[in-house]
C-alpha cells in the first residue's frame, strides 16, 4: 500500500506485482516529462520520457501515462522486481527552458 | 563512452572553508547543469552553463556560490565560506550539443558535509 511518512511517500509492493507511481506537475506550459530512478548513493537514471503531444508511451516493463487536463503523470512498472527498489522522480520542463523541475519523489519498496 | 564524472564523491568541510566540486560532462556534451538535493527531497536546479558562458543561474544563491565551465577542463561549482545548510548532494548533468531538447544525463553526485 501507499503511505506518507515524514518525508518521501513510500509505495510498498510484492515482487511480481505491478506498481503505479503518480506525479502531479505544476506548469501547464510544460511539454516534456521524464521519469528518473535514483538508487541510494547514486545519481538519477533516465527511465522513460514523454512529450505533451502523446498520452502514453511504453518501454521495457514501464509505461508512462500523461493526463494534461489534470496535469497528472504516472509511471507503471510491470512485474516489479527487487532491483526496482529506489526513489522515483518525475521531472517537467518546456521547450527552450532547459532546466528540469523535479517532483518530490516516491520511494518504491519491493518485498519478496 | 564514459558517463558524466564528478569528483570528489564525498567532501567534508568545516564552516568557513571553501568547497570545489568538479564535473566532467560526457564526451561531446557542451551543456552542463548543476542541481542540489537535500535528503529526502527532489533535485533543485542551480545553474546552466555552456562552454565559457553562464546561461541561467536563477537557481543559485547570490552570495558565496559561483560556477564556471572553461574552454578546457571540467565545470567547477565553488562554494565559499560554507555553512551547515550547504550540506547536500550536488549533481551535475550534461546534454549534447544540437540534440533534442532537455535530454540530460546525470553524474553520481558529490556529497558535501559541512561540520
Amino acid at each position: 500500500g501507499e503511505s506518507v511518512g515524514l518525508h518521501l511517500p513510500t509505495l510498498s509492493v510484492q515482487e511480481g506485482d505491478n506498481s503505479i507511481i503518480n506525479c502531479a506537475y505544476s506548469n501547464s506550459a510544460s511539454d516534456y516529462f521524464i521519469w528518473y530512478k535514483q538508487e541510494s548513493g547514486k545519481g538519477p537514471q533516465f527511465i522513460i520520457d514523454i512529450r505533451s503531444n502523446m498520452d502514453k508511451r511504453q518501454g521495457q516493463r514501464v509505461t508512462v501515462l500523461l493526463n494534461k487536463t489534470v496535469k497528472h503523470l504516472s509511471l507503471q512498472i510491470a512485474a516489479t522486481q527487487p532491483g526496482d527498489s529506489a526513489v522515483y522522480f518525475c521531472a517537467e520542463t518546456y521547450s527552450g527552458y532547459n532546466k528540469l523541475i523535479f517532483g518530490a519523489g516516491t520511494r518504491l519498496a519491493v518485498h519478496p | 563512452n564514459a558517463g558524466v564524472m564528478q569528483n570528489p564523491r564525498h567532501l567534508v568541510r568545516r564552516r568557513g572553508q571553501e568547497a570545489r566540486l568538479r564535473c566532467s560532462p560526457m564526451k561531446g556534451h557542451s551543456h552542463v547543469y548543476w542541481y542540489r538535493q537535500l535528503p529526502e527531497e527532489g533535485l533543485k536546479f542551480m545553474v546552466y552553463l555552456q562552454k565559457e558562458n553562464i546561461i541561467d543561474e536563477s537557481g543559485m544563491p547570490k552570495e558565496r556560490f559561483s560556477a564556471e565551465f572553461p574552454k578546457e577542463g571540467p565545470s567547477i561549482l565553488r562554494i565559499q565560506q560554507v555553512v551547515r545548510g550547504d550540506s547536500a548532494a550536488y549533481f551535475c548533468a550534461s546534454s549534447p550539443t544540437g540534440s533534442r531538447n532537455n535530454e540530460q544525463f546525470f553524474g553520481p553526485g558529490t556529497r558535501l558535509t559541512v561540520l
